[in-house]
């Protein structure tokens, strides 16, 4: 059973460029996050989409950021007029469909994309 | 509001050894999830071990185990016999359950382990 696959890997683009960063989620989960890691810092949820739905945008930036998972093909998230303050490590979590009373519905983690604005 | 503390600076312990990684956190919540991450050099993220709010016995997973002390609202990662290998940045994270089961998670900023041969 795969994991969760993320690419590119690494990503550099210039100021003022569109970036869109891929995730694919593991097997049989429906359910994926974005997180963003800036630099010495821990990982910030940006974003948490269902297939066709958005369930909670709380964490994304109001401008430039969007974020989608069709019903077929990987999520992605788009990044538009990219500016330096953007560059950080995005990863993508998924989980399985449907939570459980417990909680234990752990989030597994792709490798991450590393985007480097020049 | 939720939050999670991670205060300690870059531990060091010595292969073979135990060590503790702190972590504490604050939530007006009766119901979450507490979860502890590595991050080796490679910089994936690797899912360790959970922790339920109302789990009647401390989690362990091989050589991890997590020291929840509710009432402190503490919930500290054990490494037992550490490796090389071990060392990496490790995060504890917390999740709402109340809100929903797959709701974010929040993390702590991590703390450093080196492991000494």
């Amino acid at each position: 059973n795969a994991g969760v696959m993320q690419n590119p890997r690494h990503l550099v683009r210039r100021r003022g460029q569109e970036a869109r960063l891929r995730c694919s989620p593991m097997k049989g989960h429906s359910h994926v996050y974005w997180y963003r890691q800036l630099p010495e810092e821990g990982l910030k949820f940006m974003v948490y989409l269902q297939k066709e739905n958005i369930i909670d945008e709380s964490g994304m930036p109001k401008e430039r950021f969007s974020a989608e998972f069709p019903k077929e093909g990987p999520s992605i998230l788009r990044i538009q007029q990219v500016v330096r303050g953007d560059s950080a490590a995005y990863f993508c979590a998924s989980s399985p469909q449907g939570g459980t009373p417990s909680g234990t519905d752990t989030q597994y983690f792709g490798p991450g994309t590393r985007l480097t604005v020049l | 509001a939720q939050k999670i503390t991670q205060t300690q600076p870059g531990m060091f312990v010595q292969e073979k050894e135990a060590v503790t990684l702190d972590c504490t956190y604050d939530t007006s919540d009766p119901s979450y999830g507490l979860f502890w991450y590595k991050q080796p050099s490679s910089g994936e993220m690797i899912f360790l071990i959970y922790q339920g709010s109302y789990d009647q016995q401390n989690a362990t997973e091989g050589r991890y185990s997590l020291n929840f002390q509710k009432a402190r609202k503490s919930a500290n990662l054990v490494i037992s016999a550490s490796q090389l290998g071990d060392s990496a940045m490790y995060f504890c994270a917390m999740r709402d359950i109340g809100s929903g089961a797959n709701s974010k998670l929040t993390f702590g900023k991590g703390i450093t382990l080196s492991v000494r041969p």
